[in-house]
């Protein structure tokens, strides 16, 4: 199976931070990755699909870009409501796997 | 607007089987463009995508995670618009809050077959006691 490495695991940041996160691939899944967030409670919610497309409703502050099997998820300036956990799934073949997830907490 | 309803019991006994059901409102379980998954969440906070069913060139697929491909069955039932999770033997490590999800496919460039995640229900806790 292909795996997904996430990091960092978690990260402080404060209101107004520009903030970036990593998913990895174990072998080259081309730009089929999507990435999620979650707060405590509630069922993910698709904010990028296809490694750089902003999902209809999410902020323009939340990008995604990729450089071969490494992809990464930039929030511009960080908002409060932004405080919760990404995860990155790779949509090519199967099983659909998720990264561990990285948790954006308040510095 | 798309909406799954999930419903199933909160507890299920150790060797006994799971069943949860999600309820479609909005979308067809018969949908050509669309796939209907379900994913767990243990209590350490992972998510483990477990399988899907969808209706293409009128036949039914399904697609299971190797790691539970011999106790899960995926069920669609296009007279109450809904899909089905069936779990069997289940054990302690089958605890985990359960989420049904609809994989919308999306085109980006000339390309379209990405699939993504982008309608959820809203969770159901199931405990299996030790």
């Amino acid at each position: 199976d292909i795996q997904m490495t996430q990091s960092p695991s978690s990260l402080y940041a404060s209101v107004g931070d520009r903030v970036t996160m990593t998913c990895r691939a174990s072998q080259s899944i081309a730009s089929y990755l999507n990435w999620y967030q979650q707060k405590p409670g509630k069922a993910p919610r698709l904010l990028i699909y296809g490694a750089f497309n902003v999902q209809s409703g999410v902020p323009s502050r939340f990008r995604g870009s990729t450089s071969g099997t490494e992809f990464t998820l930039t929030i511009s300036s960080v908002q409060p409501d932004d405080f919760a956990t990404y995860y990155c799934q790779r949509s090519y073949s199967f099983p659909r796997t998720f990264g561990q997830g990285t948790k954006v907490e308040i510095k | 607007q798309v909406r799954l309803q999930q419903s199933g019991p909160g507890l299920v006994k150790p060797s006994e089987t799971l069943s949860l059901t999600c309820a479609i409102s909005g979308d067809s379980v018969s949908s050509n463009t669309a796939a209907w998954n379900w994913i767990r969440q243990s209590p350490s906070g992972g998510l483990e995508w477990l399988g899907r069913t969808l209706f293409r060139s009128k036949k039914w697929y399904n697609e299971y995670s190797l790691s539970v491909t011999s106790r899960i069955s995926i069920n669609p039932d296009t007279s109450r618009n809904q899909f089905s999770l069936q779990l069997n033997s289940v054990t302690p490590e089958d605890t985990a809050v359960y989420f049904c999800g609809r994989e919308g496919s999306y085109c980006s460039g000339d390309i379209c077959d990405y699939y993504a995640m982008d309608v959820w229900g809203q969770g159901t806790s199931v405990t299996v006691p030790s």
